[in-house]
């Protein structure tokens, strides 16, 4: 089945500075990969996704790149922001939201004032 | 973006007692929904999938009869935690989907607690 690794597990930088994550993924049958942002005590919430036919996609200050050929996805903050702190999740999934998503352990980013 | 809601958001029972957890899609049909458990500092990790009007699938590992799916409407899924234990405390998580190839929603969880 699916596995997914995210580094690092932990992430502090300093306000105003970027922030990458990084998963890996084993399952060459997965074609979609969203990251969600989880606050204490919540459910985790869609910052941005990617589908396999598309390299990179930016949203304002974050971006993801998703390179299928190493099987590996990246998630890029710029600009941190104090209330960019949270715990950031990675998922892999054969299909999107019908399928079940196979989730990475998680990076808890702390952005320093 | 769709809005799921999970009820209630707290729960403290006492060991043997069952609890129900729902899942509500508030604004659209939810064809699929799962079920996700969560320990403190960890991942989610998927317990079971459901779709409407038919039985749950569990992943490897967790028990059906203790872990009860009912995915009886478009719009509700419950999980019932039977005869639970103090090992059962977790933060429960729901999402769901319209089945058309668009993303996952999730609940704002539940945190239970098993004394």
């Amino acid at each position: 089945g699916e596995n997914v690794e995210q580094h690092p597990s932990t992430l502090s930088v300093q306000e105003g500075d970027s922030a990458v994550i990084k998963c890996t993924y084993s399952d060459s049958a997965s074609n979609y990969f969203p990251w969600y942002k989880q606050e204490l005590g919540k459910g985790p919430q869609l910052i941005i996704d990617i589908r396999s036919n598309v390299g990179e996609k930016k949203d304002q200050r974050i971006a993801v790149t998703l390179n299928k050929t190493a099987k590996h996805f990246s998630l890029h903050i710029t600009e941190t922001q104090p209330e960019d702190s949270a715990v950031y999740f990675c998922a892999a999934s054969q299909g999107s939201g019908t399928y079940k998503y196979i989730f990475g352990t998680g990076t808890r980013l702390k952005v320093l004032a | 973006g769709a809005v799921v809601s999970q009820h209630p958001s707290r729960v403290i029972c006492k060991s043997g007692t069952s609890v129900k957890i729902e899942c509500r899609s508030l604004d659209f049909q939810a064809t699929t929904m799962f079920w996700y458990r969560q320990f403190p500092k960890q991942s989610l990790m998927l317990m079971a999938t459901s779709n409407e009007g038919s039985k749950a699938t569990y992943e490897q590992g967790v028990e059906k009869d203790k872990f009860l799916i009912n995915h009886a409407s478009l719009t509700l899924s419950t999980l019932t935690v039977t005869s639970a234990h103090p090992e059962d405390s977790s933060f429960y998580i729901c999402s769901a989907t319209t089945g058309t190839g668009t993303e996952a929603f999730f609940g704002q969880g539940t945190r239970l607690t098993v004394v």
